[in-house]
């Protein structure tokens, strides 16, 4: 069965640096765009980026841009990001999600709709 | 700009119906979007996508009780036979080129 499983989370300091693992199983890994999404406490679910199912592209809210790097090794069924200069608003779970696939003219393409999360991993961001 | 609009909160009671609305921002009425369900101290589940025209598939596992449609720029999930571990908050989702946007949510209370 499909799993997400993240990992990297903790407390940080502002202006720190952490990086969070996403480990992949259950499924073709390289066939799938993978995408981190935080959700504060007691806040609403906001999408920080995504990449490709090569790697090859990425995009990030504007809330992020700069300071975060998402990236992926297919070799190892693993998704990461990479957070600098984080701060106090960034304080968070982060989630890792799969976009979904269907197939098009013998093609693989993804559905957009994110079909499976993980559990999570929370990240404070506090002096 | 891609905007999605929920209603903050919505109850029902036990083993009723409930629908929830999604709203897409002007000029974006065709877009599919997705649902998710989280309930409380879990990650989110997908439940389903759904497409303009009300077709939609759904995650693995999940019930018949959850569906949805679609009218224009709304769209709905429905949840029938309402149980208690349907209290939890309700998502939609939808994309663009280089962007995913979340809905609010809205927070389902089973009385």
């Amino acid at each position: 069965q499909v799993q997400l499983v993240e990992s990297g989370g903790g407390l940080v300091k502002p202006g720190g640096s952490l990086r969070l693992s996403c480990a992949a199983s259950g499924f073709t890994f390289s066939d799938n765009y993978m995408n981190w999404i935080r959700q504060a406490p007691g806040k609403g679910l906001e999408w920080i980026s995504y990449i490709s199912s090569s790697g090859s592209t990425m995009y990030y809210a504007d809330s992020v841009k700069g300071r975060f790097t998402i990236s992926r090794d297919n070799a190892k069924n693993s998704l990461y990001l990479q957070m600098n200069s984080l701060r106090a608003e960034d304080t968070a779970v982060y989630y890792c999600a799969r976009e979904g696939t269907t197939l098009v003219g013998g093609v693989i393409i993804t559905t957009k709709a994110l079909d499976y999360w993980g559990q999570g991993t929370l990240v404070t961001v506090s002096s | 700009q891609l905007v999605l609009t929920q209603s903050p909160s919505a109850s029902a009671s036990l083993g009723a119906s409930v629908k929830l609305t999604c709203t897409l921002s002007s000029g974006h009425s065709t877009y599919a979007i997705a649902w998710h369900q989280q309930q409380p101290d879990k990650g989110p589940r997908y439940l389903m996508k759904l497409n303009s025209d009300g077709s939609h598939s759904k995650g693995d596992g999940i019930p018949d009780r959850f569906s949805g449609s679609s009218s224009g720029a709304e769209r709905y999930l429905t949840i029938s036979s309402l149980q208690s571990e349907d209290e939890a908050d309700y998502y939609c989702q939808t994309w663009g080129t280089g962007i995913q946007v979340f809905g609010g949510g809205t927070k389902l209370t089973v009385l």
